[in-house]
């Protein structure tokens, strides 16, 4: 499975953007980048995903470099509630994985009032 | 209306003991999973199942036996707990194997003493 890297965290104050980064310098072209979030004591939730055009969704938006070597979850205001462990997850279509999604350790968001 | 339930939410054990997990969904699917976090919370995959057959396998020990009577049902099966078998279990569903999101369930946090 291509690797992702994250920060290990990230601080954002309320209703300020905020820039979550994720470098994937081994994606293949069959690969989905695919955002995912943990709120406390919850499970995972999907918050968005793309191959090579940048998305937007009411959740959030996510930027793809051009080279698709790295990407950027953004929201574009940040409430209490959006504090979480964010993953940033390559999910290959076809083939053998099946779709699985391999969470790395992800990015704890803190998101002061 | 839960999407993605399972049955029971908390469960405190004795190693050497049997037990199971119950998932279900209303959402039609056709992918279900299960996903195990360990106390340094990652999060990996265990199973995946499409319509009933078995699609993903990632080496779990055979004394975890999922089991899918139907597509909104896939229940695990666990004998003989070990200390190591403490974690949070999450299922979820996509509507394909692909590309598709994945709903999770709230989790069930197995202790084993």
């Amino acid at each position: 499975d291509a690797k992702t890297t994250q920060p290990n965290s990230m601080e954002s104050n309320e209703e300020e953007p905020v820039h979550l980064p994720c470098n994937h310098s081994t994606i293949s072209g069959t690969d989905y980048i695919h955002w995912y979030r943990q709120l406390p004591s919850q499970g995972p939730e999907y918050v968005i995903h793309g191959l090579t055009s940048n998305v937007n969704n009411r959740m959030a938006s996510l930027a793809i470099a051009e080279d698709r070597k790295s990407s950027t979850l953004i929201l574009h205001r940040a409430t209490l509630r959006d504090a979480a462990v964010y993953y940033c997850i390559l999910r290959r279509a076809g083939g053998t994985s099946y779709g699985k999604l391999t969470f790395g350790q992800g990015t704890i968001l803190t998101v002061h009032p | 209306d839960t999407a993605v339930s399972q049955t029971p939410k908390y469960l405190v054990t004795q190693m050497g003991n049997d037990k199971s997990i119950k998932c279900e969904q209303n959402l039609g699917h056709d992918t279900m999973y299960w996903y195990k976090q360990d106390s340094k919370k990652f999060l990996k995959i265990m199973f995946s199942y499409n319509n009933k057959e078995l699609i993903i396998n990632e080496t779990v020990p055979n004394r975890f036996s999922p089991k899918s009577p139907d597509k909104a049902h896939l229940n695990l099966h666990i004998n003989s707990l070990e200390l190591g078998d403490s974690a949070v279990y999450f299922c979820a569903s996509s509507q394909d194997g692909q590309t598709g999101e994945l709903f999770f369930g709230e989790g069930s946090r197995l202790t084993v003493l």
